[in-house]
């Protein structure tokens, strides 16, 4: 099965300062990868996402990028605030039957002001 | 506002006895989900449902079963607790058929005892 891993598992920048955030996936089935931000207490929301025909997608202050050759995919945030502390977690998933979906074991960001 | 309902909120349970976690959503999604996630472990898929009448196992199905009777329901049952299903669980949903991302549930917080 699909085995998603995820670093670091915990980060601290300084408020400004961009910070990164790495997966990798075995599964070369995977065509769809979600990040989901989850603040201390509350539900994981999806914050952005990319297909397996993109390289790269952003928004705003976030960026994933994804190397299909390598099997990895990365989270860029640029300008931390605050308001970024929480934890992430990426995601690999496909359609083979149903929509399996792996999650990455998160990444603790903080952001300090 | 449309989204995911969970309930409880959170349960304190003694070991041995019968707990149903309700889920409930109104976006339509065929596909429904129930993960728990412990601390460093990231989400784990329990069980889920690409359609009204079929479920299938997930990553750690022991202990757990599912119904989905139509669409917008998909209770877990944990037919005897044991205290190593304290765990916070979360329910999701999707439109699976065209790959698009999971919503999540507020989640319920179960503790056993």
């Amino acid at each position: 099965g699909e085995n998603v891993e995820q670093h670091p598992s915990t980060l601290s920048v300084q408020e400004g300062d961009s910070a990164v955030i790495k997966c990798t996936y075995s599964d070369s089935a995977s065509n769809y990868f979600p990040w989901y931000k989850q603040e201390l207490g509350k539900r994981p929301q999806l914050i952005i996402d990319i297909r397996s025909n993109v390289g790269e997608k952003k928004d705003q202050r976030i960026a994933v990028t994804l190397n299909k050759t390598a099997k990895h995919f990365s989270l860029h945030i640029t300008e931390t605030q605050p308001e970024d502390s929480a934890v992430y977690f990426c995601a690999a998933s496909n359609t083979g039957g149903y929509q399996k979906v792996t999650f990455g074991t998160g990444t603790k960001l903080q952001v300090i002001p | 506002i449309a989204g995911i309902t969970q309930a409880p909120t959170s349960q304190i349970l003694a070991a041995g006895r019968r707990m149903t976690l309700r889920c409930t959503q109104d976006m339509r999604h065929n596909a429904m989900y129930w993960y728990r996630q412990d601390l460093g472990l990231g989400l784990r898929l329990i069980h889920y449902s690409n359609t009204a009448g079929t479920t299938g196992k997930g990553e750690v199905p022991d202990g757990y079963s599912v119904s989905r009777a139509n669409t917008d329901d998909f209770p877990l049952t944990l037919a005897s607790a044991v205290p190593s299903q304290t765990s916070v669980y979360f329910c999701a949903s999707s439109d699976a058929t065209n790959n698009q991302p999971q919503h999540f549930g507020d989640g319920t917080r179960l503790s056993i005892l």
